[in-house]
């Protein structure tokens, strides 16, 4: 069965720096496309980004380019999103999920971590 | 940037037929797909590639495309089905991936 198990919550001050987790199972991580996807509160899903473990090849939506890092650990089938100095508009859940597709044309989520609540507040 | 445009609400019937549009001008190119997204828990695909369906999902959800516009069809709505929908598609190069802003789906 397939699983994509996200690490826990998480509440941070403003400045502080944050690594949140995506651990598979269930298939070979290293050849599928793990991507990250935000919802803020009340909000929409947003594309940010999308690693492929085999080779961290790493892709970034536009709109997220410079804010945050994507990294895989395909030794441990593990995908990371960290951010260096977070901001109250941070606030959001973090959703990872496997593309069976390259980024970005023909390619979809087929499953779903259970996403990781992140809240930033001073 | 490039952008998909759906309804942000749509209400219908139990037993009746819930359509939901998803307008992007790359759609003719690049294939929509589909999740549904309850309160609390992480998004489902519900159709793929335009019109395929995922194993397990109910045969009610349809999936069509014409022209600029992919349209989701839930038939025989049932109560469980209240949820917000999303389409996904890519930007006309296949660069990005995009979402549309989402629609509610009250079953009355």
């Amino acid at each position: 069965e397939v699983q994509l198990v996200q690490s826990g919550a998480e509440v941070k001050k403003p400045g502080e720096s944050l690594k949140i987790s995506c651990q598979g199972s269930g298939y070979s991580f290293a050849t599928y496309w793990i991507g990250w996807v935000r919802q803020m509160p009340g909000k929409g899903l947003e594309w940010m980004g999308a690693i492929y473990p085999g080779d961290s090849d790493t892709r970034y939506s536009p709109s997220f380019q410079g804010q945050v890092t994507i990294s895989a650990d395909k030794s441990i089938s593990a995908a990371y999103l960290q951010w260096s100095s977070l901001k109250a508009s941070d606030t959001a859940m973090y959703y990872c999920a496997r593309l069976p597709g390259v980024p970005a044309a023909d390619c979809y989520f087929d499953y779903w971590g259970q996403g990781t609540l992140v809240t930033v507040s001073s | 940037s490039y952008e998909l445009t759906q309804p942000p609400s749509v209400s219908v019937s139990p037993g009746q037929t819930a359509r939901i549009t998803c307008s992007g001008d790359a759609l003719p190119k690049q294939y929509a797909y589909w999740y549904q997204e309850k309160p609390g828990q992480a998004p489902v695909l519900v159709i793929y590639k335009d019109s395929e369906r995922p194993s397990g999902i109910p045969e009610r959800f349809s999936g069509s495309s014409s022209g600029t516009t992919v349209t989701l069809t839930i038939s025989g709505v049932q109560a469980e089905d209240e949820a917000d929908y999303y389409c996904q598609s890519a930007d006309s190069s296949g660069t990005y991936v995009v979402f549309g802003g989402g629609t509610k789906v009250t079953v009355l």
